[in-house]
């Protein structure tokens, strides 16, 4: 079955940075968009970032525009989020999440890794 | 701009049924949405993909209590013989290319 298991999530001061990953298996990875969604503790979701497929496209939410970058290695079937500059507002749990195409509805999601910025 | 509204909150009873509803902003009412729940402490679960024309497609396992609706720029997600299990968080979700974009939720409380 589709897993989508995220990590490197923990407590780090404003300003510094920190790198998630997201270990997909059960399905063939190098196939299907892949994002990060975030949700601020009580909020709701709010999109981060997306690849297509092949890596040759990424979006960015313009509140992490210049700062996160999303990347993956298909050969170890792993998704990335270097999140540099970090603020305190982002705080939040960081979903990992897979789509059809980069066009497409989210089908599936992990679990989730919490990231909290604070000094 | 493309904006997604849902109430904060709904409630209904054991055993009956809900609409919640999703409202895409102006000039947007084509759009097609997903739904998604998310219980308590968990993450989110794709439920399905409704079109503007009514047509939904559910993800996998999601029972058949779980249904979709449209009517122009409304989206519904219905559910029928409510059981405790439901009492969660429902979010609406559109896209295009290069955004993703989600509503602000409802809670859903079953009495």
């Amino acid at each position: 079955q589709v897993q989508l298991v995220e990590s490197g999530g923990g407590v780090v001061q404003p300003g510094t940075s920190l790198r998630l990953s997201c270990a997909a298996s059960g399905f063939t990875f190098s196939s299907y968009g892949v994002h990060w969604v975030r949700q601020a503790p009580g909020k709701g979701l709010e999109w981060v970032a997306l690849m297509s497929d092949d890596g040759s496209n990424k979006y960015y939410a313009d509140s992490v525009k210049g700062r996160f970058t999303i990347s993956r290695d298909n050969s170890k079937n792993t998704l990335y989020l270097q999140m540099n500059s970090l603020r305190a507002e982002d705080t939040a749990v960081y979903y990992c999440a897979r789509a059809i195409t980069a066009v497409a509805p989210i089908e599936y999601w992990g679990q989730g890794t919490l990231v909290t910025v604070s000094s | 701009q493309l904006v997604l509204t849902q109430s904060p909150s709904a409630s209904a009873s054991l055993g009956a049924s809900v609409k919640l509803t999703c409202t895409l902003s102006s000039g947007h009412s084509g759009y097609a949405i997903a739904w998604h729940q998310q219980l308590p402490e968990k993450g989110p679960r794709y439920l399905m993909k409704l079109s503007s024309d009514g047509r939904y497609t559910k993800g996998d396992g999601i029972p058949d209590r779980f249904s979709g609706s449209s009517s122009g720029a409304e989206r519904y997600l219905v559910i029928s013989s409510l059981q405790s299990e439901d009492e969660a968080d429902y979010y609406c979700q559109t896209w295009g290319t290069g955004y993703q974009l989600f509503g602000g939720g409802t809670k859903l409380t079953v009495l």
